[in-house]
């Protein structure tokens, strides 16, 4: 397994510009979310989603967007990037009978 | 909304010291209580859980112990190594109806061990 994986590992954006993260899980988990670290604020959660076709709106989701079409994919989509959204993104992933998340290796993204 | 409080850091010790970090919470209910390992360039890990008053989790030698009276889950190691250096956060899981585990987490806590 290679458990849940993210692309890219780090990204550079202009002001303005749009992109995708994506995340991939290869366990079968229902409930998938993703978590913003910032410096002495911990993880902040964005979005999560308890099954395909269904998400909802976390802590802070003001300027993400995400879809869940399938089991395995949940994209993170930043449709115009602002310097606020220079942080550290991860990506989680889980069964929904058992509380224990597994955690992707992030992605770096600063925003110029 | 729940809340999760850790101590301010960093911390640095040396090998085989004590360690303590403190981590206190705000529930409206009876969540699970939890502690993650981030070590450098890596996501996180869980390190231990404990999901009802009482109860102590434990593995690679860490402990912490759900105390409902004093709403705290502190985490715990007799001699740390090198190799604990890292960033430990304190969370809890908000569980709602529909299988939704949202965690919260605390700012984290870095700890570096010098030999």
């Amino acid at each position: 397994n290679a458990g849940v994986t993210q692309t890219p590992k780090f990204q550079v954006l202009k002001t303005g510009q749009s992109m995708t993260l994506q995340c991939a899980q290869d366990m079968n988990h229902e409930y998938m979310s993703w978590y913003r670290q910032d410096p002495g604020m911990g993880l902040r959660l964005i979005h999560y989603s308890v099954g395909a076709g269904i998400t909802d709106q976390g802590e802070v989701p003001n300027g993400y967007n995400v879809s869940r079409s399938t089991t395995e994919d949940f994209p993170l989509r930043l449709l115009s990037a602002a310097p606020s959204q220079t942080s550290v993104y991860f990506c989680a992933s889980g069964f929904r009978s058992q509380e224990t998340q597994y955690f992707g290796p992030g992605t770096r993204l600063l925003v110029l | 909304g729940n809340s999760v409080t850790q101590m301010e850091g960093p911390v640095t010790l040396s090998e085989e010291a004590f360690l303590t970090i403190n981590c206190t919470y705000t529930a409206t209910g009876y969540p699970s209580l939890f502690w993650y390992v981030q070590y450098p360039g890596e996501g996180l890990q869980l390190l231990l859980k404990a999901t009802k008053a009482d109860d102590k989790g434990s593995n690679k030698g860490f402990e912490a112990t759900y105390r409902k009276e004093t709403t705290s889950f502190h985490l715990e190691k007799g001699s740390v190594q090198v190799s604990d250096s890292a960033v430990y956060f304190c969370a809890l899981s908000d569980k709602e109806d529909g299988g939704a585990q949202k965690l919260v987490f605390g700012q984290g806590t870095r700890l570096t061990i010098n030999p």
